[in-house]
């Protein structure tokens, strides 16, 4: 069974511009969450995504968003970058309502904001 | 409040032996999950073990085995035979509620070193 796949693995982009990233989960799971990893403030929840609906959304700024799609496949969006924005940005996959608690990452989308 | 607590920023421990990573968490939801999960330099995050709040038997995989006291909200990774590819930052993370959101709230890791 094929893990969590997210692409792209790097990017690099300029402040001001957007960025696009994507998540595939896992077969099967239909939950998709998102997080923010930064030195100085750790993981930190952006949104979960639930068969095409966002359950829960953490405490960043409108700028960043995201969607799933009928095939469970997420992207989040971020726009207008920040230099604040360059994080390692991943993306878990859990079974949610198909039995089984785990949840399972990607290896992450590094992004730089030059 | 932090929800979870690692005490520990870093850890060594010789290779072959034991090694025990400290997580604390607060909660007043009856129902919650905890994991711990491995992230290496390249930075994936690696699940390692899973222990329901209900759970009555501390859960084990492999050389990982998680010491559930509940009373003292307490969930600490043991990992036995240290090998040198544990060498990583290791998360303890918590869900709270069964049913609900996904969403984890992790600890500040711990940079555990496994010396030759």
């Amino acid at each position: 069974k094929a893990g969590v796949t997210q692409t792209p693995r790097y990017l690099i982009k300029t402040r001001g511009q957007q960025v696009t990233l994507s998540c595939s989960p896992i077969s099967g799971h239909r939950s998709v969450s998102w997080y923010q990893q930064t030195p100085g403030q750790g993981l930190q929840f952006l949104f979960e995504y639930f068969s095409e609906t966002q359950r829960n959304k953490g405490n960043f700024p409108g700028r960043f968003s995201g969607r799933q799609f009928s095939n469970s496949r997420s992207e989040m969006n971020v726009s207008t970058l920040e230099l604040g924005d360059s994080a390692l940005y991943l993306c878990a996959s859990s079974p949610k309502g198909q039995g089984g608690s785990e949840a399972f990452f990607g290896q992450g989308t590094r992004l730089t904001v030059v | 409040a932090q929800k979870i607590t690692q005490t520990q920023p870093g850890m060594f421990v010789q290779e072959k032996e034991a090694v025990t990573l400290d997580c604390t968490y607060d909660t007043s939801d009856p129902s919650y999950g905890l994991f711990w999960y491995k992230q290496p330099s390249s930075g994936e995050m690696i699940f390692l073990i899973y222990q329901g709040s209900y759970d009555q038997q501390n859960a084990t995989e492999g050389r990982y085995s998680l010491n559930f006291q509940k009373a003292r909200k307490s969930a600490n990774l043991v990992i036995s035979a240290s090998q040198l590819g544990d060498s990583a930052m290791y998360f303890c993370a918590m869900r709270e509620g069964q049913g609900g959101s996904e969403k984890l709230v992790f600890g500040k890791g711990t940079k555990l070193t496994v010396n030759p």
